[in-house]
């Protein structure tokens, strides 16, 4: 069964330096989400692409957060440099086209501790 | 503009006994409705959407939800708890139609199985 992968699935830095995540979506999913999630909350989304394009970006944080997804396929988040309030479940979402009905497809996430 | 309302964000039932996890919904468009449901450290699976035709829908594991226009809820039921049950469920909302619509979810409500 296809899935949605995500790396690494925990991640504990200190404030200030930077960090990565990667997302690999479902083969031919052209949309590509990445949500925060804080603890005790749903999932917020901080940015949307379609392809390689990024088609919502209106919540992410743009000083220290950045996003690319430079073939249209897997995707990097990163996040420079971070912060305690970053702490948060990282998640990556895709769907398969504009007929699906907005359903998408979540990998397991990526758990970030900032000390 | 779309926002999702679920009402408890912690329920406790025994082994057996009716699950109801409340969600009410507001949009200014057709919605299309979900439920998700996530275990620890994991991400969203989901269990049902309602999207047109039949208000009342059936998901995995025993869980359904009607759609109810006139009250603008969607809430998620079933009959008897399994103690596999105990996850959290978030409930979420998008705008009905073609597209890549934004997805806004609840805060989640946490559901305790009791043995």
């Amino acid at each position: 069964e296809a899935e949605v992968a995500q790396s690494p699935r925990y991640k504990i830095t200190e404030k200030s330096q930077a960090v990565a995540f990667w997302c690999d979506p479902i083969s031919g999913h052209a949309t590509l989400y990445w949500y925060r999630q804080i603890l005790g909350q749903g999932p917020e989304l901080l940015v949307q692409f379609q392809d390689e394009s990024v088609v919502d970006d209106s919540q992410l944080p743009k000083d220290r957060f950045s996003a690319e997804r430079l073939k249209g396929v897997d995707s990097t988040l990163k996040i420079q440099p971070a912060e305690l309030g970053d702490s948060a479940m990282y998640l990556c979402a895709s769907q398969g086209s504009e007929t699906s009905y907005n359903e998408q497809f979540f990998g397991p996430g990526t758990r970030l501790t900032v000390l | 503009a779309q926002s999702v309302t679920q009402l408890g964000s912690h329920v406790s039932v025994s082994e057996g006994a009716l699950v109801l996890l409340r969600c009410n919904y507001s949009s200014s468009v057709p919605p299309y409705l979900f439920w998700y449901v996530q275990y620890p450290n994991q991400g969203l699976q989901l269990l049902l959407k309602y999207t047109t035709g039949a208000t009342l829908v059936k998901g995995i594991n025993g869980f359904e939800a009607e759609f109810k226009k006139s009250e603008t809820s969607f809430h998620l039921t079933k009959p008897s708890a399994h103690m596999s049950d105990a996850a959290e469920y978030f409930c979420a909302v998008s705008p009905s139609g073609g597209g890549y619509q934004k997805v806004t979810f609840g805060i989640g409500t946490k559901l305790q199985v009791i043995p």
